[in-house]
This record gives C-alpha cells, sequence and structure tokens, in this order.
C-alpha cells in the first residue's frame, strides 16, 4: 500500500540555520504530496504543496520540490527561527475514489534563539 | 471565514465506557474526514464523508466505532466501549469537495482511555 517515510526527530537547530526534513513516499500512480505543520496546541495546516513531477511548492520560506525520480519531497528553509518550532508532516494524496491524506509520522523540529 | 470546531478538546474515560466528539467542518465544505493520530505517528484516515454518505470508511473498527454525519453538515464520532489502545487525538478535516485536495483540520480531540 501507499506510505511516506520521513527522517526521525526530533530536530534541534539554532536561529538561522539550515533545515531540511527529508521525506519519502511509495505509492502506485501520480499522488500529489504535501507538507502540514502542527503548532503546539494547534491543528494541522498546509504548508505547501506539489500537484506533479518537478513542481516546487513554497510558503514561508520553506521549498520543498517533488522528485518522481528518487520519490522524494524534502522539505528546505534556509534559515529558520524560533517560531518555526513545530511538528512537520509530509503526506501524499492519489485522489481517484477518494481523496485521503497517507501521513508519514511527522518531524518535531525545535529552534533555539 | 470560521475555521473546523471540535468538542470536547479533551477527554479521559475508562475502559469500556463510551464517548462522543463533535465536528462543525467549516460552512459550505462537502466533504468531512475523521482521521485518529496515535502519538508518535501521522494521522490515519477512519471515515470519510461527502455530503451525509460515507465514501472510505475501511480503516474505521466497524466493532466498536461508529461515525454519522445526519444533515451533510457536523458529525459524530462515537467510541463504544473504549480500549486502552483508542488513546489518540482524533482529529476533523474538511474540504469544499471531493476534487479538493487541500483539507482544513480542526485543533483536535485529545482522548485519554484509562
Amino acid at each position: 500500500g501507499d506510505s511516506v517515510t520521513q527522517m526521525e526527530g526530533p530536530v534541534t537547530l539554532s536561529e538561522e540555520a539550515f533545515l531540511t526534513i527529508n521525506c519519502t513516499y511509495t505509492a502506485t500512480g501520480y499522488p500529489s504530496l504535501f507538507w502540514y505543520v502542527q503548532y503546539p496546541g494547534e491543528g494541522l495546516q498546509l504548508l505547501l504543496k506539489a500537484t506533479k513531477a518537478d513542481d516546487k511548492g513554497s510558503n514561508k520560506g520553506f521549498e520543498a520540490t517533488y522528485r518522481k525520480e528518487t520519490t522524494s519531497f524534502h522539505l528546505e528553509k534556509g534559515s529558520v527561527q524560533v517560531s518555526d518550532s513545530a511538528v512537520y508532516f509530509c503526506a501524499l494524496n492519489k485522489g481517484g475514489s477518494n481523496y485521503k491524506l497517507t501521513f508519514g509520522k511527522g518531524t518535531l523540529l525545535t529552534v533555539n534563539p | 471565514e470560521a475555521g473546523v470546531a471540535q468538542s470536547p478538546r479533551y477527554k479521559i474515560i475508562e475502559k469500556r465506557q463510551s464517548v462522543a466528539f463533535w465536528c462543525n467542518p467549516i460552512s459550505g465544505h462537502a466533504t468531512l474526514y475523521w482521521y485518529q493520530q496515535i502519538l508518535g505517528q501521522g494521522p490515519k484516515l477512519l471515515i470519510q464523508f461527502q455530503n451525509n454518505g460515507v465514501v472510505d470508511d475501511s480503516q474505521l473498527p466497524k466493532d466498536r466505532f461508529s461515525a454519522e454525519r445526519l444533515k451533510g453538515v457536523d458529525s459524530t464520532l462515537k467510541i463504544q466501549p473504549a480500549k486502552l489502545e483508542d488513546s489518540a487525538v482524533y482529529l476533523c478535516a474538511s474540504s469544499s469537495d471531493r476534487g479538493s485536495l487541500e483539507q482544513y483540520f480542526g485543533p483536535g480531540t485529545r482522548l485519554t482511555v484509562t
């Protein structure tokens, strides 16, 4: 079945450091890919998405490129802030008969001042 | 625009008791999802409604879990009887239609079964 694998956390960085969170997927067909973020005490929020190969999703300084050849969708940010501390989830959606999201386990990011 | 509302935010019950969670999606959203998020894992879809009909309930443990969306608006998820392994956060999400890629999530209900 479909699955998403994220790098294990937690990840701890200093402010202004470069961030990479790896995400790879297994799915038949052509899924759409997403990064969701969950801030403490809040619900999941869509951070960015990409719907086809080589698409780049971007938002709030975060970027991820849909790489079909490596089945990857790694999240990057050039300079993290304390306010980026949250849990990040990679997910896929195949559409078709339903639009359920298949999530990875999540990666906890803590940014220290 | 108001977001997805869920209540209660927290619930503690003993095993074998019953519990119900409520979700009110964003106004006008036809599709409603219930996800279960166990600590340390990503959310897993339990059931998906399109208006008041069930689209996918393949991962819903039907011997103890039930859900309804009678008027195609708000929804209730029930567990009866609860087991220790049901301890999790229950997330409700909605989208404008089945073809919409973007799902909007509520804050979740944290259930602890003792």
